[in-house]
């Protein structure tokens, strides 16, 4: 079974600063590596899948990188509602999440 | 409009059994990979088990191996999980996500179906 280990935790951030949050896996998941927000009371929302494609609908201020074992999702100039937590998750190999880091305003 | 509504939650003493469905609709559902997906309270995301369009490659989270079965019905739209021998820990919310394809990211989510486990 693939771990995802997530970076940090928690990420406190003030509005309009970036953010960026990692994303480890134990073995190599070339670039399949999706990226999830999850507000509370929500269901998750894709906001990533190919390691940098933007699913349909996110906003630019949304990217993402990496492969193979490391990955990171950057979130530029932080609006409120990007106050959420994320997941990274790997589709490589059946499926596995990450922990979920959260980003809460400073 | 893809909707997945899963049903079959509930309060269920430790050992026992309960079986969880989710009906689907608003897309083809005999051409896609289908999942469960549970969240415990205040927790993160755990996947729990997948199934193939065609009930050929089905796979499940370690902590869940020999206790709980997917299985998939094409012709009723519907998609199953049957958990035995529960336990404390498998409290949480359990969701039925679509699968983008055959081994992809998650596209749809439905919105859960509550699991308690207590005596």
């Amino acid at each position: 079974e693939i771990v995802m280990t997530q970076s940090p935790a928690t990420l406190s951030v003030s509005p309009g600063e970036s953010a960026t949050l990692s994303c480890r896996a134990s073995q190599s998941v070339s670039s399949n590596l999706a990226w999830y927000q999850q507000k509370p009371g929500q269901v998750p929302r894709l906001l990533i899948y190919g390691a940098s494609t933007r699913a349909t609908g996110i906003p630019a201020r949304f990217s993402g990188s990496g492969s193979g074992t490391e990955f990171t999702l950057t979130i530029s100039s932080l609006q409120s509602e990007d106050f959420a937590v994320y997941y990274c998750q790997q589709y490589n190999s059946w499926r596995t999440f990450g922990q979920g880091t959260k980003v809460e305003i400073k | 409009e893809v909707q997945l509504v899963e049903s079959g939650g509930g309060l269920v003493q430790p050992g026992r059994s309960l079986r969880l469905s989710c009906a689907a609709s608003g897309f083809s559902f005999d051409g896609y990979a289908m999942h469960w997906v549970r969240q415990a309270p205040g927790k993160g995301l755990e996947w729990v088990s997948g199934i193939s369009w065609d009930s050929g490659a089905i796979g499940y989270a370690d902590s869940v191996k020999g206790r709980f079965t997917i299985s998939r019905d094409n012709a009723r739209n519907s998609l199953y999980l049957q958990l035995n021998s529960l336990r404390a820990e498998d409290t949480a919310l359990y969701y039925c996500a679509k699968d983008y394809g055959g081994n992809h990211f998650f596209d749809y989510w439905g919105q859960g179906t509550p699991v308690t486990v207590s005596s």
